[in-house]
């Protein structure tokens, strides 16, 4: 049985950095083809993926937030650690981490499994 | 890069069929994958691939491509079936993307 759970501060400051971890269970993040992202819900608005690692370290940004996002994985521990630097109040928002799901003899692929929600809320 | 079109909402009478759409350039090109979202949850998938249900979907949630729109349709729908829709592809530019998920309600 798949399982995750995000775990990090509910609130932050403006210019603060946003640590987050994913901590999951039912699958290994040394298993070819797997991978764990993280997707954000804004109070009363639409997903927004922001990450994704893969097994292999290879990680993928939404480009528009690129530069202020990190992902990070820690096999022995089960977790993939996301870092977004310079936090403003529009950041607020639900963060999620997510299985990917794939089909081997398909392209692209979706979340299959998520977690609960993280929400985050940037306040001074 | 992808970008979907979702209609803001849409409502449907229960026992009736909703039809969710999800516009997007040259869309049979990719894999369309439709997630529901109930208040205060996580997103579940309902459609994988187009038209494949998960296990535990009932059979009364099917998707189609026609054109440049994905289409969730929804049959006999119950109360319980009231939520945001999402569909998403993955791009090879933009990676992940996702609709606007507009709110079915069923009045």
């Amino acid at each position: 049985q798949i399982t995750l759970k995000e775990s990090g501060p509910s609130l932050v400051k403006p210019t603060q950095t946003l640590t987050l971890t994913c901590t999951f269970s039912g699958f290994s993040l040394n298993t070819s083809g797997v991978g764990v992202g993280w997707i954000r819900q804004p109070p009363g608005k639409a997903l927004e993926w922001l990450a994704l690692i893969y097994w292999d370290d290879d990680a993928r940004y939404r480009p528009s937030l690129k530069s202020r996002l990190t992902v990070t994985k820690d096999t022995s521990k089960n977790q993939v650690v996301l870092t977004m630097t310079n936090m403003d109040p529009v950041d607020t928002a639900t963060y999620y981490c997510a299985h990917r799901g794939h089909l081997a003899d398909r392209s692209g692929y979706n979340f299959d499994y998520w977690g609960q929600g993280n929400l985050v809320t940037v306040s001074s | 890069s992808q970008v979907l079109t979702q209609p803001p909402s849409e409502s449907v009478a229960p026992g009736k069929t909703a039809r969710i759409t999800c516009g997007g350039k040259n869309i049979g090109s990719y894999s369309v994958h439709w997630y529901q979202q109930k208040p205060g949850q996580a997103p579940i998938l309902v459609i994988i691939y187009d038209s494949v249900r998960p296990s535990g979907i009932p059979e009364r949630f099917s998707g189609s491509i026609s054109g440049n729109t994905a289409t969730l349709t929804i049959s006999r729908v119950e109360a319980g079936d009231e939520a945001d829709y999402y569909c998403q592809v993955w791009d090879f530019i933009s990676d992940v993307v996702f609709g606007a998920g507009p709110k079915l309600t069923v009045v």
